[in-house]
């Protein structure tokens, strides 16, 4: 069974620093997708960043990079420059043609 | 470009009764996919819908069903209510289903549902 592990349920980080979120993932699929999404308190979930499986680069949106692992099926977020309103639920996701699994979530607190 | 609307955004139910909850996804995706999150079960998919078809659906039992219309709008039925059954109701579109180009699903802000 495909299974997504988030293994850090809550972090904090002050506001202007760097912090990584962990995540790990199971499949035997080659083809997929790796998400990170966040939810904020207004419980709306928006898109971080996405990666290709295909695709050895890690992905960059902004202050936003992933550092994926494939053969450690591993897809760590990175956040730089910390900033308030980056305080949210953090959940990795990872799809195939038929399948779309989250994990539990790391609820991310950025400190003044 | 409006967004994934979810309609509505909360609803309090009695044991036994049946609940329909709508989304309308955004204009020009074809592909709407219907999530539960739940404190102590997270994120859970339910099923996908692509142009009126059901594609994929989630191990979840008979009283969850939903469909989609020719305008893609999704409407989500639960049948006989457990308490149980109290969640968030998240609904995503995506402009094609599963592991395709440029696939990203968008979601709604989530309708809220109470089982007392």
């Amino acid at each position: 069974a495909q299974t997504v592990t988030q293994s850090q349920p809550e972090m904090s980080v002050q506001e202007a620093e760097t912090v990584t979120l962990s995540c790990t993932y199971d499949t035997s699929e080659n083809n997929y997708y790796l998400f990170w999404y966040k939810q904020p308190p207004s419980r709306q979930m928006i898109l971080v960043i996405r990666q290709e499986a295909y695709k050895q680069q890690n992905a960059t949106e902004n202050r936003f990079s992933v550092n994926f692992q494939k053969a450690a099926k591993s897809f760590s977020l990175k956040i730089s420059d910390s900033q308030l309103g980056d305080t949210a639920m953090y959940f990795c996701a990872f799809m195939t043609y038929n399948d779309m699994r989250f994990g539990a979530g790391t609820r991310l607190t950025v400190k003044p | 470009k409006a967004g994934v609307t979810q309609t509505p955004r909360y609803l309090i139910k009695t044991r036994g009764q049946q609940v329909t909850l709508s989304c309308s996804p955004i204009s020009g995706h074809r592909s709407v996919s219907w999530y539960q999150q739940t404190p102590g079960q997270g994120l859970q998919f339910l099923f996908e819908y692509f142009s009126e078809t059901q594609r994929n659906k989630g191990n979840f039992p008979g009283r969850f069903s939903g469909r989609q219309f020719s305008n893609s709008r999704s409407e989500m039925n639960v049948s006989t209510l457990e308490l149980g059954d109290s969640a968030l109701y998240l609904c995503a579109s995506s402009d094609t289903p599963g592991v395709r180009a440029k696939n990203i699903q968008y979601f709604g802000a989530g309708t809220r549902l109470s089982v007392l």
